[in-house]
């Protein structure tokens, strides 16, 4: 069982918005632990999406956003297209591992 | 530019000790705020972490897994070296490693990944 909680699936049609939900305790996200966020394509290796919550790295469009509330986060993207059916983890540190956790992982899938 | 590469057997045999290296260019090790870790994915399944190291040669494992890690650097050379023992066919997985590094947000992140080895446990 991961440490961080992700819905396996989530699915819409294109320039719809979808969120992903990661649902933590608190000994990591409900703690003062930043959430990150790691887009995986088919036979890729994961890529950073989101950082510290809410940051995107440069070259990341702007219809990804993440936000943390309590000991939750949620990554939504807007403007749904086709690239962007993949793998989406959370990732946040975890003072009882004394290390990192990563969530289960949720596909996105594009109708 | 940041590139990270993963080497290592493609086959290793139940019981042996699987040795991984993790070789990265555009960023030193003996810069501070800065790491490298490792973490695998079995086929078709989640990524899980194992381990990481900082600049300052601190070590980091995961619980389930740490009787069997040692995790250790190369400055020198830009290169960390990932050890396992007694492997099994449960550990068949792409290994990958990966940048530790605090962005502007003041935490750390995995911001850039090796593009993965699979290895395979069998007999």
């Amino acid at each position: 069982q991961s440490v961080l909680t992700q819905p396996p699936s989530v699915s819409g049609a294109p320039g719809q918005k979808v969120t992903i939900s990661c649902t933590g305790s608190n000994s990591n996200i409900g703690t003062s632990y930043d959430v990150h966020w790691y887009q995986q394509l088919p036979g890729a290796a994961p890529k950073l999406l989101i950082y510290g919550n809410d940051n995107r790295p440069s070259g990341v469009p702007d219809r990804f956003s993440g936000s943390k509330s309590g000991a939750s986060a949620s990554l939504a993207v807007s403007d749904l297209q086709a690239e962007d059916e993949a793998a989406y983890y959370c990732q946040s540190y975890d003072s009882r591992l004394s290390g990192v956790a990563f969530g289960g992982g949720t596909k996105l899938t594009v109708l | 530019q940041i590139t990270l590469k993963e080497s290592g057997p493609t086959l290793v045999r139940p019981t042996q000790t699987l040795t991984l290296t993790c070789t990265f260019s555009g960023f030193s090790l003996s810069t501070s705020e800065v790491g490298v870790g490792w973490i695998r994915q079995p086929p078709g399944k989640a990524l899980g972490w194992l381990a990481l190291i900082y600049w300052d040669d601190d070590k980091r494992y995961s619980p389930s897994l740490k009787s069997r890690l040692t995790i250790t650097k190369d400055t020198s050379k830009n290169q960390v070296v990932l050890t396992m023992t007694t492997m099994d066919p449960v550990d068949t997985a792409t290994y990958y490693c990966a940048r530790w590094a605090k962005l502007d947000s003041g935490s750390y992140s995995f911001d850039y990944w090796g593009q993965g080895t699979l290895v395979t446990v069998s007999s």
